[in-house]
């Protein structure tokens, strides 16, 4: 079965610190795996995604993730946060033309 | 265009009502989706349309009714509500890239509220 599981509901960061989210992957079939941001009361805007051309994705904002498949994992990492990073995030797992998402992680950046 | 557009942006409904949200996409996508957010969870799938024709629904309840009558525009048809239907609907919509994965786009999203 094809699940996602994020660690960790809630993640809070110094602003210019490191932001690092969490994201674990279960997938019977090599995944194609996403990183969604979503803002209070908005839709959801994709970061990056991974298809397997590349390890190291880079997505928008300055964030990038990293595929390992020994680990199943699939975090995702900024160097800097910025306060306008503060957001719900979402990994998530295509398969069949269906997204499969992580619970989220809800991210807080303190000034 | 990246945009897709969804209205009404809220929406308060009584149980007895019938309504409809609109979704619409200029992007060429032949896939587009309905999901359904609940606070402090992830997006939910409803049903996906490919090629204007119902691909998946997720044994939705029949009180909602999805409808594609182009492929730009998405509707879901409500009646009969209950008041745990209340949530964000969220429409997407997406192609099947190169790179054989599906890249979804998404709305801002419908308020729902069923009093």
């Amino acid at each position: 079965a094809q699940s996602v599981t994020q660690l960790g509901s809630h993640v809070s960061v110094s602003e210019g610190a490191l932001v690092l989210l969490r994201c674990n992957y279960s997938s019977s079939v090599p995944p194609y795996l996403f990183w969604y941001v979503q803002y209070p009361n908005q839709g959801l805007q994709l970061l990056l995604k991974y298809t397997s051309a590349a390890t190291l994705v880079k997505g928008i904002n300055g964030f990038e993730a990293e595929f390992k498949k020994s680990e199943t994992s699939f975090h995702l990492t900024k160097p800097s946060a910025h306060m306008s990073d503060a957001a719900e995030y979402f990994c998530a797992l295509e398969y069949g033309n269906k997204l499969v998402f992580g619970a989220g992680t809800i991210l807080r950046v303190k000034s | 265009d990246t945009e897709v557009t969804q209205t009404p942006k809220h929406l308060v409904m009584g149980m007895t009502n019938k309504k409809s949200l609109k979704c619409e996409q200029h992007m060429g996508h032949r896939a587009m989706y309905w999901y359904k957010q609940k606070a402090k969870k992830p997006p939910e799938l409803m049903f996906v349309y490919s090629y204007e024709k119902l691909s998946i629904n997720e044994s939705v309840p029949s009180r909602f009714s999805p409808e594609c009558p182009n492929s730009s525009l998405l509707n879901l048809h409500l009646h009969a509500l209950q008041p745990e239907d209340s949530a964000l609907y969220l429409c997407a919509s997406g192609n099947l890239g190169t790179d054989s994965s599906y890249e979804q786009y998404f709305g801002p999203g419908t308020r729902l509220t069923v009093t």
